[in-house]
Order: structure tokens, then sequence, then C-alpha cells
């Protein structure tokens, strides 16, 4: 099976610039995760998606980062414009529903540098 | 509320067996467990549920007292493939929504 693809793995941006990350989760999980993981630190949800719809975007900034996942599928989140304390690794995570049970299975994540 | 790791850090030789604790100042309904090796993704270890149900990897124990709000993973005769940083996350809802992780336990096993 398949497992949460990210791309791009790395990614190094001037602040001010924007960037978008792409996050395919396993085949038939119908809920997605954005992590932001700063270096020391446990992961912090910014947003969850169940299929189409967001569950939970109470801690994602809204006025520079915006996620979408159109088809209930992939999803894309953006930055725009990166500060320098977005500097972090952004991990995808997926789990079959919403239930506290349920395990969720994290990609490999995008290392975004902000210079 | 971010749950409470402790400890920090912790050095053990090959064999020797760890704690690993996460504390929570709410009433919980799950806690996670992963393990993140540096530059990798977390590796899911074990959920444990109010109500007693545990779903996890055979090697791996684990407790959780829902009264204290609080989880003890156990690592028994460890190995160095166990080096890594562990993660809990709880879950304060029937949900998976608002599962927040605690800091880290960064866990180093010697030869």
């Amino acid at each position: 099976e398949a497992g949460v693809a990210q791309s791009p793995r790395y990614k190094i941006i001037e602040k001010r610039q924007s960037v978008a990350f792409w996050c395919n989760p396993i085949s038939g999980h119908a809920t997605l995760y954005w992590y932001q993981q700063i270096l020391g630190q446990g992961p912090k949800l910014l947003i969850q998606f169940q299929n189409n719809g967001v569950v939970d975007d109470s801690q994602l900034p809204k006025d520079r980062f915006s996620a979408e996942r159109l088809k209930g599928v992939d999803s894309t989140l953006k930055i725009q414009p990166a500060k320098l304390e977005d500097s972090a690794v952004y991990l995808c995570a997926s789990s079959l529903t919403t239930s506290g049970g349920e395990t969720q299975y994290f990609g490999p994540g995008t290392r975004l540098l902000v210079l | 509320q971010q749950p409470v790791q402790s400890p920090q850090a912790v050095i053990l030789r090959e064999g020797e067996d760890a704690v690993i604790n996460c504390s929570s100042s709410k009433a919980l309904y799950s806690v996670h467990w992963y393990r993140q090796k540096h530059g990798e993704a977390p590796v899911f270890l074990m959920i444990l549920l109010k109500g007693g149900e545990q779903k996890g990897h055979e090697k791996i124990s684990a407790s959780f007292n829902e009264k204290k709000q609080q989880s003890s993973l156990y690592l028994t005769a460890s190995q160095l493939s166990y080096s890594g940083t562990y993660f809990c996350g709880t879950g304060r809802t029937g949900s998976a929504r608002q599962l927040t992780f605690g800091s880290g336990t960064q866990l180093t096993v010697l030869p």
C-alpha cells in the first residue's frame, strides 16, 4: 500500500515570496491533515479536511496560509507571503475517518527555509 | 493545551528499559504515540483510548490513566533502532480534531 506522498521535499525561498506544497493521501482515506513542525517541537495542526470539507482550521494563519482539497483526494497548502517564522517542516497526514481511534499516517514532509 | 512529556531526553545502553510519560491538564479521549527519526516522518506506535482499548505494535506497551489524564510508554530491552524522538498526541473528544502533540522525548540508545 502506497503511503502519503508529498512534494517538494525541500524548498528555499525569500521572505515575502509565495510557496505551495502538495499532498496525496493514502487511497481511501477520507481525512487529511496539514501540520507545521518547527525544529525541536511537536507537530502543530494547521487544518483538517473530511473529504473536501474543512473540519478544523482554527490554528491556520488565514491572512497568509490557505489550503484546499477540491476533489476530496489530494490537497495543496499555500503560503503567501512567507515570513521568516514560517521556516519549518510541513507534514501531511491522512486517516480513514475522523474518529479519535484512527491512526494518522504521516508523509515525509516538506522542509521549508525562508531567508 | 499542549501535553507535557517527560523526560525531555534519555540516553540508554542497548538492552536497558525506558519509560516516557505524557500528561494533560484536560480530560482525554485518546493518546497517540509516534516515533520520529531525524529528517523522517513520525511513525505510528500506539493508540490508547478511553475505556481501555489499545491498538499498536506487539513489542511496545503503554498505559493510559484516564483519571489522571496520563499515559506512559514502556520500551523494554531497548535496541539501537529505538533511537529517535517520541511524541504523544492527545485527543480530547471522540473526533481526531485538535490532536495536540507534546514537544517530544529524545531517546538515544548506545551500543
